[in-house]
């Protein structure tokens, strides 16, 4: 069983809609992160919160905004996609804060496909 | 900057075959390295760990050591079984603070 929890598991939206990808881990780490996983690739990072900052943005296209609402959750809001957007979704969390080398704990993912 | 190189697949073996995944990597300094396996339809899961030179991480059957005159840590298992088929990735942690990924081999294990 995994202890980051990500929904929605799978999601399909047009390239007009607005949608959040939502992350939930208990364990008490203080550094997440939002990863796109293309199929067969490694994951690409795209952001770290660190203690609840934004630390690490990885120059992302503006059509995607993270938001960490408490040490517990962390949001994807979507807008305006593209289609070389679909992938998987990954969150992660570790303990101490962005720049620690402790491992990290990933969720399952999103698998977000773009119409 | 800091990366890591992996062995490219995909790699197919017979069941109680012996596995060899290699990674070297290149770091200015020592970083922890990692091994991550992603199984069909699933996250990545921590597989090992190492964090200083000669170091051995070990789970599941599987071990790996930091060899610093190598610059390489090798993923081993003995005697695979079909449910060790997926994806395994080595990463290191680089010197801007994030993981850095080597590109994945894909394993298959037949019964």
């Amino acid at each position: 069983d995994t202890e980051v929890t990500q929904t929605p598991k799978h999601l399909v939206m047009g390239m007009t809609n607005k949608k959040s990808l939502k992350c939930e881990q208990h364990m008490g780490h203080r550094a997440m992160y939002w990863y796109k996983q293309k199929a067969k690739k490694p994951p690409e990072l795209m952001f770290v919160y660190s203690y609840e900052k934004l630390s690490i943005n990885e120059s992302v296209p503006s059509r995607f905004s993270p938001e960490c609402p408490n040490s517990s959750l962390l949001n994807l809001h979507l807008h305006a996609l593209q289609p070389e957007d679909s992938a998987l979704y990954l969150c992660a969390s570790s303990h101490g804060g962005g720049g620690s080398n402790q491992p990290q704990h990933f969720g399952d993912g999103t698998r977000l496909s773009i119409l | 900057g800091d990366s890591v190189t992996q062995m490219e697949g995909p790699v197919t073996l017979s069941e109680e075959a012996f596995l060899t995944i290699n990674c070297t990597y290149t770091a200015t300094g020592y970083p922890s390295l990692f091994w991550y396996v992603q199984y069909p339809g699933e996250g990545l899961q921590l597989l090992l760990k190492a964090t200083k030179a000669d170091d051995k991480g070990s789970n599941k059957g599987f071990e790996a050591t930091y060899r610093k005159e190598t610059t390489s840590f090798h993923l081993e298992k003995g005697s695979v079984q079909v449910s060790d088929s997926a994806v395994y990735f080595c990463a290191l942690w680089d010197n801007d603070y994030k993981l850095s990924f080597g590109a994945g081999t894909t394993v298959t294990v037949r019964a």
